[in-house]
């Protein structure tokens, strides 16, 4: 009964070789997540779709691109990797993604696809 | 600028003992706190968020947190932990009026030896 799906778990690619992360949900959550998760290092907000409207955190690299072609499937595309962006990539939803006075959503998080560059 | 600080970045502990995770924040506005657990190459699994009301809150597997604001903390309990436990823990939070965007602290790995 998995919610939130990301293919594949393991993924190795080649310096600066285009890889693109794969997560699917049968939620019908509003809103997707990418977190990227370094060794020994908190999640780190990458970037999130709010229905259609994609929000980019400032400090993420440009080299990060996100796609969200319906409301089930969003994926993470990096264009050129380089040897620091091997991490962990969490992805994550929830339903509305508003923090209300007296209630929040509480985000489902896959199981994450561990990306290394060689 | 929220921030989260889990001060130890490991705990070892024996099979049946106590533990407490120590987890601050600082915010200048409410926030929502929250303890995810990760099991090895797995991702985050919810144990319990803090809303509002009461302070001592209740979640999965026998834990608690109880929410001091005078403090600014949140830290995590359990009377009595088993092998099953050991994984990583973070505590996060979510700024009022925010779209839920969580920030997550550094991490403590538990280490529930027998």
């Amino acid at each position: 009964d998995a919610m939130v799906i990301q293919n594949p778990r393991y993924q190795v690619t080649q310096f600066g070789k285009p890889v693109t992360l794969s997560c699917s949900q049968t939620l019908n959550h509003n809103v997707m997540y990418w977190y990227q998760q370094k060794s020994s290092q908190a999640p780190k907000l990458l970037f999130h779709y709010y229905d259609k409207d994609f929000n980019n955190e400032a400090d993420t690299p440009d080299n990060f691109q996100s796609r969200r072609p319906n409301t089930s499937f969003c994926f993470l595309d990096i264009r050129s990797p380089g040897l620091g962006d091997a991490a962990m990539y969490l992805c994550a939803t929830s339903r509305v993604g508003l923090v209300l006075a007296n209630d929040t959503d509480t985000q489902y998080f896959g199981p994450g696809t561990r990306l290394t560059v060689l | 600028a929220q921030s989260v600080t889990q001060l130890d970045s490991q705990v070892p502990v024996f099979e049946e003992a106590p533990v407490e995770l120590r987890c601050n924040y600082s915010s200048s506005v409410s926030v929502y706190l929250f303890w995810y657990v990760q099991y090895p190459n797995q991702g985050l699994q919810l144990l319990l968020k803090y809303l509002s009301g009461s302070t001592l809150v209740k979640g999965i597997n026998g834990f608690e947190a109880e929410f001091n604001k005078s403090q600014t903390s949140f830290h995590l309990r359990k009377p009595s932990v088993h092998i099953s436990d050991t994984a990583e823990y973070f505590c996060a939070v979510s700024e009022w009026g925010s779209q839920g965007n969580l920030i997550f602290g550094k991490g403590t790995k538990l280490s529930v030896k027998p």
